[in-house]
């Protein structure tokens, strides 16, 4: 079975652009979380997704958005990129909520 | 919030000695303990967790004892080997979501 995926691997913006990373959970996952990690703040949960609804948002500001389309699939968008948000950004899966999760590899922002 | 501390953030040993990483939680609805394995360039990989029904659950050379009392759980690894070289986080969550909270993360070195 197929692991999770993410995509793109690594992003390079600059200040002020928006980006789109997308995630693929397992086959049969119906939960996906989404985590961001930097040397400074470790990893830190942003939002999680169950049948397309958001049911738990971290302490991010309203740049940080996400969605959860009908077959799993789901993708966060950040909005006026800043320097802080270099960061490795993971996204992780469960088939339902409180079940072990995996994560994908990772996309590697970094912005200018 | 729930706050997870970890100890040791560097931990080297000999190979074929035993590690033992330590983690404390602050929120006492928090029921569930899972451990990730982060090699360089790779996304968290589940080693073992628990719940908190159960006190001690054992995988091969990997063991993880939770004391709820104390708020406290441990991870252990015997007869290491040099691939157990890699960041080990514990993390912790509570029922009705999928949120984890991560610790810090610990450096393991195993010296061959």
């Amino acid at each position: 079975k197929a692991g999770v995926t993410q995509t793109p691997r690594y992003l390079i913006k600059t200040r002020g652009q928006q980006v789109t990373l997308s995630c693929s959970p397992i086959s049969g996952h119906r939960s996906v979380s989404w985590y961001q990690q930097t040397p400074g703040q470790g990893l830190q949960f942003l939002f999680e997704y169950f049948s397309e609804t958001q049911r738990n948002k971290g302490n991010f500001p309203g740049r940080f958005s996400g969605r959860q389309f009908s077959n799993s699939r789901s993708e966060m968008n950040v909005s006026t990129l800043e320097l802080g948000d270099s960061a490795l950004y993971l996204c992780a899966s469960s088939r339902a909520v409180q079940e072990t999760q995996y994560f994908g590899p990772g996309t590697r922002l970094l912005v200018l | 919030g729930e706050n997870v501390e970890q100890h040791p953030s560097t931990l080297s040993v000999q190979e074929g000695d035993s590690a033992v990483i330590k983690c404390t939680y602050s929120d006492s609805a928090s029921n569930y303990f899972p451990w990730y394995k982060q090699e360089l360039g790779k996304g968290p990989q589940l080693i073992i967790d628990i719940r908190s029904n159960v006190g001690e659950k054992k995988d091969q050379r990997i063991a993880v004892t939770l004391n709820k009392t104390a708020k406290h759980f441990s991870l252990h690894i015997t007869e290491t080997q040099p691939e157990d070289s890699a960041v080990y986080f514990c993390a912790a969550s509570k029922a009705a979501g999928n949120k984890l909270t991560f610790g810090g993360g610990t450096r393991v070195l195993v010296k061959p």
